[in-house]
Protein backbone atom coordinates (compact mmCIF):
# COMPACT_ATOMS: atom_id res chain seq x y z
CA UNK A 1 0.00 0.00 0.00
CA UNK A 2 1.09 3.27 -0.52
CA UNK A 3 2.38 5.44 2.53
CA UNK A 4 0.82 9.11 2.80
CA UNK A 5 2.05 12.18 4.83
CA UNK A 6 -0.13 15.06 5.99
CA UNK A 7 0.86 18.01 8.36
CA UNK A 8 0.52 17.29 11.43
CA UNK A 9 -1.86 20.03 12.58
CA UNK A 10 -3.33 22.77 11.15
CA UNK A 11 -5.59 26.02 11.93
CA UNK A 12 -8.61 27.60 10.26
CA UNK A 13 -10.83 30.14 10.55
CA UNK A 14 -14.62 29.48 11.87
CA UNK A 15 -16.54 29.81 8.30
CA UNK A 16 -13.61 29.70 5.89
CA UNK A 17 -12.80 26.86 3.44
CA UNK A 18 -10.31 24.03 5.62
CA UNK A 19 -8.01 22.71 2.88
CA UNK A 20 -6.17 19.68 3.95
CA UNK A 21 -3.28 18.65 1.59
CA UNK A 22 -2.12 14.88 1.68
CA UNK A 23 1.00 13.28 -0.71
CA UNK A 24 0.85 9.80 -1.79
CA UNK A 25 4.00 9.81 -4.10
CA UNK A 26 3.43 5.95 -4.37
CA UNK A 27 0.22 5.55 -4.85
CA UNK A 28 -0.46 2.93 -7.59
CA UNK A 29 -3.00 3.19 -10.34
CA UNK A 30 -5.52 0.97 -8.63
CA UNK A 31 -5.22 2.75 -5.23
CA UNK A 32 -8.34 4.88 -3.74
CA UNK A 33 -7.45 7.42 -1.44
CA UNK A 34 -10.21 7.78 1.57
CA UNK A 35 -10.37 10.46 4.13
CA UNK A 36 -11.98 9.85 7.24
CA UNK A 37 -11.93 12.30 10.57
CA UNK A 38 -11.61 11.44 14.10
CA UNK A 39 -13.00 13.47 16.76
CA UNK A 40 -11.66 12.71 20.32
CA UNK A 41 -12.18 9.20 21.23
CA UNK A 42 -14.82 8.62 19.01
CA UNK A 43 -14.53 5.99 15.67
CA UNK A 44 -13.27 7.25 12.67
CA UNK A 45 -16.19 9.07 10.55
CA UNK A 46 -16.08 8.29 6.71
CA UNK A 47 -15.81 11.62 4.44
CA UNK A 48 -15.19 10.98 0.83
CA UNK A 49 -12.79 8.56 -1.36
CA UNK A 50 -11.70 9.17 -4.91
CA UNK A 51 -9.71 7.29 -7.75
CA UNK A 52 -8.72 9.54 -10.62
CA UNK A 53 -11.94 12.28 -10.81
CA UNK A 54 -12.57 14.90 -8.27
CA UNK A 55 -15.39 14.07 -6.03
CA UNK A 56 -18.25 16.23 -4.04
CA UNK A 57 -20.63 15.06 -1.35
CA UNK A 58 -22.73 16.70 1.48
CA UNK A 59 -19.55 16.97 3.77
CA UNK A 60 -16.74 17.66 1.54
CA UNK A 61 -14.83 17.90 -1.92
CA UNK A 62 -11.56 16.09 -3.00
CA UNK A 63 -9.10 17.20 -5.37
CA UNK A 64 -6.86 14.79 -6.74
CA UNK A 65 -3.93 16.13 -8.74
CA UNK A 66 -4.14 14.67 -12.44
CA UNK A 67 -0.60 12.44 -11.36
CA UNK A 68 -2.50 11.18 -8.41
CA UNK A 69 0.65 12.08 -6.30
CA UNK A 70 -1.62 14.34 -4.22
CA UNK A 71 -5.23 14.91 -3.07
CA UNK A 72 -6.42 17.84 -0.90
CA UNK A 73 -9.66 17.42 1.11
CA UNK A 74 -11.91 20.71 1.37
CA UNK A 75 -14.21 21.63 3.82
CA UNK A 76 -15.97 24.73 2.22
CA UNK A 77 -17.42 26.20 5.23
CA UNK A 78 -15.49 25.18 8.63
CA UNK A 79 -16.80 24.84 11.67
CA UNK A 80 -16.37 24.45 15.43
CA UNK A 81 -17.78 20.76 15.34
CA UNK A 82 -14.90 20.59 12.28
CA UNK A 83 -12.06 20.56 14.82
CA UNK A 84 -10.86 16.65 14.90
CA UNK A 85 -7.87 14.19 13.46
CA UNK A 86 -8.31 14.19 9.48
CA UNK A 87 -7.11 10.84 7.81
CA UNK A 88 -5.98 10.48 4.21
CA UNK A 89 -5.47 6.92 3.78
CA UNK A 90 -4.45 4.82 0.37
CA UNK A 91 -5.78 1.79 0.07
CA UNK A 92 -5.68 -1.07 -2.04
CA UNK A 93 -6.64 -5.00 -1.05
CA UNK A 94 -8.84 -5.36 2.52
CA UNK A 95 -6.24 -2.66 4.62
CA UNK A 96 -6.66 0.26 5.45
CA UNK A 97 -3.75 2.03 6.78
CA UNK A 98 -3.82 5.17 8.91
CA UNK A 99 -1.09 7.14 9.41
CA UNK A 100 -1.03 10.07 12.40
CA UNK A 101 -3.64 12.36 10.28
CA UNK A 102 -4.00 15.91 10.47
CA UNK A 103 -4.92 17.91 13.68
CA UNK A 104 -7.48 20.43 12.41
CA UNK A 105 -8.80 23.24 14.95
CA UNK A 106 -11.42 25.84 14.23
CA UNK A 107 -10.82 28.84 15.12
CA UNK A 108 -13.80 30.86 16.38
CA UNK B 1 -30.91 2.13 11.03
CA UNK B 2 -28.15 1.03 13.52
CA UNK B 3 -24.37 1.73 12.86
CA UNK B 4 -21.75 -0.47 13.97
CA UNK B 5 -22.09 -1.06 17.78
CA UNK B 6 -19.27 -2.32 19.81
CA UNK B 7 -19.77 -4.01 23.53
CA UNK B 8 -18.72 -3.10 26.14
CA UNK B 9 -17.78 0.46 25.89
CA UNK B 10 -14.53 0.62 28.48
CA UNK B 11 -13.07 -2.31 30.21
CA UNK B 12 -10.14 -3.13 32.94
CA UNK B 13 -8.35 -6.14 32.52
CA UNK B 14 -4.68 -6.98 34.53
CA UNK B 15 -1.65 -8.45 32.75
CA UNK B 16 -1.94 -11.95 31.99
CA UNK B 17 -5.60 -11.84 31.61
CA UNK B 18 -7.73 -12.53 28.68
CA UNK B 19 -10.20 -10.56 26.96
CA UNK B 20 -13.50 -10.97 24.47
CA UNK B 21 -14.39 -8.09 22.60
CA UNK B 22 -17.88 -7.92 20.31
CA UNK B 23 -18.80 -6.09 17.57
CA UNK B 24 -21.93 -5.90 15.41
CA UNK B 25 -21.93 -4.91 12.00
CA UNK B 26 -24.26 -2.57 10.34
CA UNK B 27 -27.26 -4.80 8.71
CA UNK B 28 -26.29 -6.05 5.13
CA UNK B 29 -23.05 -5.59 6.05
CA UNK B 30 -20.59 -8.88 5.96
CA UNK B 31 -17.52 -7.77 6.53
CA UNK B 32 -15.58 -6.68 9.90
CA UNK B 33 -12.34 -5.37 9.98
CA UNK B 34 -10.60 -4.99 13.51
CA UNK B 35 -8.25 -2.02 14.65
CA UNK B 36 -6.00 -1.23 16.91
CA UNK B 37 -5.48 2.71 18.14
CA UNK B 38 -3.28 3.47 20.89
CA UNK B 39 -3.05 7.10 21.81
CA UNK B 40 -1.56 9.76 20.04
CA UNK B 41 -1.58 7.11 17.10
CA UNK B 42 -3.71 6.49 14.01
CA UNK B 43 -5.89 3.08 13.85
CA UNK B 44 -3.66 -0.18 12.95
CA UNK B 45 -4.98 -2.81 11.49
CA UNK B 46 -5.52 -6.35 13.45
CA UNK B 47 -8.10 -8.38 11.19
CA UNK B 48 -10.48 -8.88 8.42
CA UNK B 49 -13.01 -11.22 8.67
CA UNK B 50 -15.75 -11.92 5.43
CA UNK B 51 -18.48 -14.33 5.16
CA UNK B 52 -16.76 -16.05 8.21
CA UNK B 53 -13.15 -16.47 6.90
CA UNK B 54 -10.31 -14.20 7.77
CA UNK B 55 -9.46 -11.83 4.51
CA UNK B 56 -6.47 -10.25 5.89
CA UNK B 57 -4.44 -10.17 9.34
CA UNK B 58 -2.33 -7.42 10.60
CA UNK B 59 1.20 -7.40 12.01
CA UNK B 60 0.14 -8.38 15.60
CA UNK B 61 1.38 -11.28 17.69
CA UNK B 62 -0.78 -15.03 17.71
CA UNK B 63 -2.02 -13.48 21.13
CA UNK B 64 -4.72 -11.81 19.17
CA UNK B 65 -7.25 -13.61 17.39
CA UNK B 66 -11.09 -13.60 16.35
CA UNK B 67 -13.84 -14.58 14.86
CA UNK B 68 -17.06 -13.54 12.70
CA UNK B 69 -20.64 -15.74 13.05
CA UNK B 70 -23.03 -16.83 11.01
CA UNK B 71 -25.07 -13.56 11.67
CA UNK B 72 -21.74 -11.66 10.88
CA UNK B 73 -20.86 -10.48 14.12
CA UNK B 74 -17.22 -10.72 15.49
CA UNK B 75 -15.36 -10.92 18.83
CA UNK B 76 -11.80 -10.46 19.03
CA UNK B 77 -10.29 -12.18 21.81
CA UNK B 78 -6.73 -11.27 22.80
CA UNK B 79 -4.92 -13.48 25.88
CA UNK B 80 -2.27 -12.89 28.10
CA UNK B 81 -2.86 -9.18 28.35
CA UNK B 82 -0.01 -7.23 28.72
CA UNK B 83 0.30 -3.13 29.50
CA UNK B 84 0.96 -2.28 26.14
CA UNK B 85 -2.42 -3.61 24.55
CA UNK B 86 -4.13 -0.91 26.58
CA UNK B 87 -5.63 1.01 23.61
CA UNK B 88 -9.63 1.66 21.81
CA UNK B 89 -10.28 -0.83 20.04
CA UNK B 90 -12.56 -0.37 17.17
CA UNK B 91 -14.71 -2.21 14.46
CA UNK B 92 -15.48 -1.34 10.94
CA UNK B 93 -17.83 -3.03 8.68
CA UNK B 94 -18.50 -2.95 5.23
CA UNK B 95 -20.57 -4.17 2.33
CA UNK B 96 -17.96 -4.60 -0.19
CA UNK B 97 -18.57 -3.93 -3.82
CA UNK B 98 -15.52 -4.76 -5.28
CA UNK B 99 -11.88 -5.85 -3.57
CA UNK B 100 -10.54 -2.12 -4.33
CA UNK B 101 -13.11 -0.25 -3.61
CA UNK B 102 -14.99 -0.39 0.42
CA UNK B 103 -15.62 2.22 2.52
CA UNK B 104 -15.28 0.87 6.26
CA UNK B 105 -17.64 2.62 8.90
CA UNK B 106 -16.45 2.40 12.21
CA UNK B 107 -18.47 1.46 15.38
CA UNK B 108 -17.35 3.93 18.87
CA UNK B 109 -14.79 1.67 20.21
CA UNK B 110 -14.00 -0.23 23.00
CA UNK B 111 -11.54 1.15 25.47
CA UNK B 112 -9.08 -1.25 27.21
CA UNK B 113 -7.02 -0.42 30.07
CA UNK B 114 -4.29 -2.82 31.00
CA UNK B 115 -2.94 -2.70 34.51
Amino acid sequence: DAKTTQPTSMDCAEGRAANLPCNHSTISGNEYVYWYRQIHSQGPQYIIHGLKNNETNEMASLIITEDRKSSTLILPHATLRDTAVYYCIARTGNQFYFGTGTSLTVIP
Amino acid sequence: DAGVTQSPTHLIKTRGQHVTLRCSPISGHKSVSWYQQVLGQGPQFIFQYYEKEERGRGNFPDRFSARQFPNYSSELNVNALLLGDSALYLCASSFPRTVLQETQYFGPGTRLLVL
